[in-house]
């Protein structure tokens, strides 16, 4: 069963470049497209960007000039660096896979709360 | 750039149906997908391309996508599934969520 974790600091300094990991577990990395979503305190699901295994990307319009996401396919693991955050940057920070037979996405991270401070 | 609109909230009384829908200009032609994501937790998928149900969600979940709104329909709502729901479509290669609605089972 294919598992994913995110993992990186949990307190990012104002201005600085916030890096997270998702490792994926139970299956390989290849073969689909892999996303980042973030999730600020109360609010609503936006979409960062994502990384086919291929290592094309897309990223999101608002956080396209700061954001870089990429992917290790020898460690299972893909990565998103989003540089000179603010406050607003603050957020838990959930990785996805899409499915492979259709567009959703079919398994999550549990997400990691990510703080500007 | 394409837009979805969610109600913030939607109220059902246990045992009865909730409808949580979604709009967007012409969604009829996409493929809806809906998560579930219960406070603390990571969204969970519960319906895929417009009518689909994933392995282990229960049948009381359903879908419909037609012209300008796709809905939701969970019958005979449970207090378990008391929840944020958000809809999610793909846009010319971008990822598209609605802003998500709370159900409360009364």
């Amino acid at each position: 069963q294919v598992q994913l974790q995110e993992s990186g600091p949990g307190l990012v300094k104002p201005s600085e470049t916030l890096s997270l990991t998702c490792t994926v577990s139970g299956g390989s990395i290849s073969n689909y497209y892999w996303i980042w979503i973030r999730q600020p305190p109360g609010k609503g699901l936006e979409w960062i960007g994502y990384v086919y295994y291929s290592g094309s990307t897309n990223y999101n319009p608002s956080l396209k000039s700061r954001l870089t996401i990429s992917v290790d396919t020898s460690k299972n693991q893909f990565s998103l660096k989003l540089s000179s955050v603010t406050a607003a940057d603050a957020a838990v920070y959930f990785c996805a896979r899409r499915a492979a037979a259709h567009d959703a996405f079919d398994i999550w991270g549990q997400g990691t709360m990510v703080t500007v401070s | 750039s394409y837009e979805v609109t969610q109600p913030l909230s939607v109220s059902v009384a246990l045992g009865q149906t909730a409808r949580i829908t979604c709009g967007g200009n012409n969604i009829g032609s996409k493929n809806v997908h809906w998560y579930q994501q219960k406070p603390g937790q990571a969204p969970v998928l519960v319906i895929y391309s417009d009518i689909n149900r994933p392995s282990g969600i229960p049948e009381r979940f359903s879908g419909s996508n037609s012209g300008n709104t796709a809905t939701l329909t969970i019958s005979r709502a449970q207090a378990g599934d008391e929840a944020d729901f958000y809809c999610q479509v793909w846009d010319s290669s971008a990822v598209v969520f609605g802003g998500g609605t709370k159900l409360t089972v009364l």
